[in-house]
């Protein structure tokens, strides 16, 4: 079955570390994105792609970068991790606005 | 701006009582869709209904139905004879699809706690 897959599941990283969350997706779908869910703010949009080598920013990507270089995967990188980039962290795929996106499992990531 | 507002932080109802969630939107495109998603303890996003911006019918599925209201910008969303499996969190989400802008926008979420 097609499926939509997040690594790690739990991360603990240190201020400061970059870290790279993992993104992959087998319904070769085009648009990729990634949220981050935080109590009160609900999932708030980090980075999204509409197809290789599409990359665009969301509310909330200072500090995040993603890149596309295939349509399986969209890894997210923290530049240099925050005590505020403590959350959940989602990955979603779709075909079109007209259809559900599909999420990963998420990952917990703490920046101690 | 919020394009989404989910004014209800927190319900909580005993078991077979009837709950709504309220959802309102803030669009300026003519097409565009809707959704609701639960996240329920274990914490993977669940999706449970598409509405397009041409299509105001109701639906029912089960004990879940939904009003769509374009007059008042609401898509709202009641379980009926709530049961404990439907303690979640419940996301309203928006698609402003005619721009070819394909991400959602999420609202704040609802949690629901149905007590046995």
């Amino acid at each position: 079955d097609a499926e939509i897959t997040q690594s790690p599941r739990h991360k603990i990283t240190e201020t400061g570390r970059q870290v790279t969350l993992a993104c992959h997706q087998t319904w070769n779908h085009n648009n990729m994105f990634w949220y981050r869910q935080d109590l009160g703010h609900g999932l708030r949009l980090i980075h999204y792609s509409y197809g290789v080598q599409d990359t665009n920013k969301g509310e909330v990507s200072d500090g995040y970068s993603v890149s596309r270089s295939n349509t399986e995967d969209l890894p997210l990188t923290l530049e240099s991790a925050a005590s505020s980039q403590t959350s959940v962290y989602f990955c979603a795929s779709s075909t079109g606005g007209n259809t559900e996106a599909f999420f990963g499992q998420g990952t917990r990531l703490t920046v101690v | 701006a919020q394009k989404v507002t989910q004014a209800q932080t927190e319900i909580s109802v005993v078991e077979k009582e009837d709950v709504t969630l309220d959802c309102v939107y803030e669009t300026r495109d003519t097409t565009y869709y809707l959704f609701w998603y639960k996240q329920p303890p274990s914490g993977e996003l669940v999706f449970l209904i598409r509405r397009n911006s041409f299509d105001e019918q109701n639906e029912i599925s089960g004990r879940y139905s939904w009003n769509f209201q374009k007059s008042t910008s609401s898509f709202n969303f009641t379980i009926t004879a709530s049961q404990v499996v439907d303690s979640a969190v419940y996301f309203c989400a928006l698609s402003e699809a005619g721009a070819n802008d394909y991400k959602l926008s999420f609202g704040a979420g609802t949690t629901v706690t149905v007590r046995a």
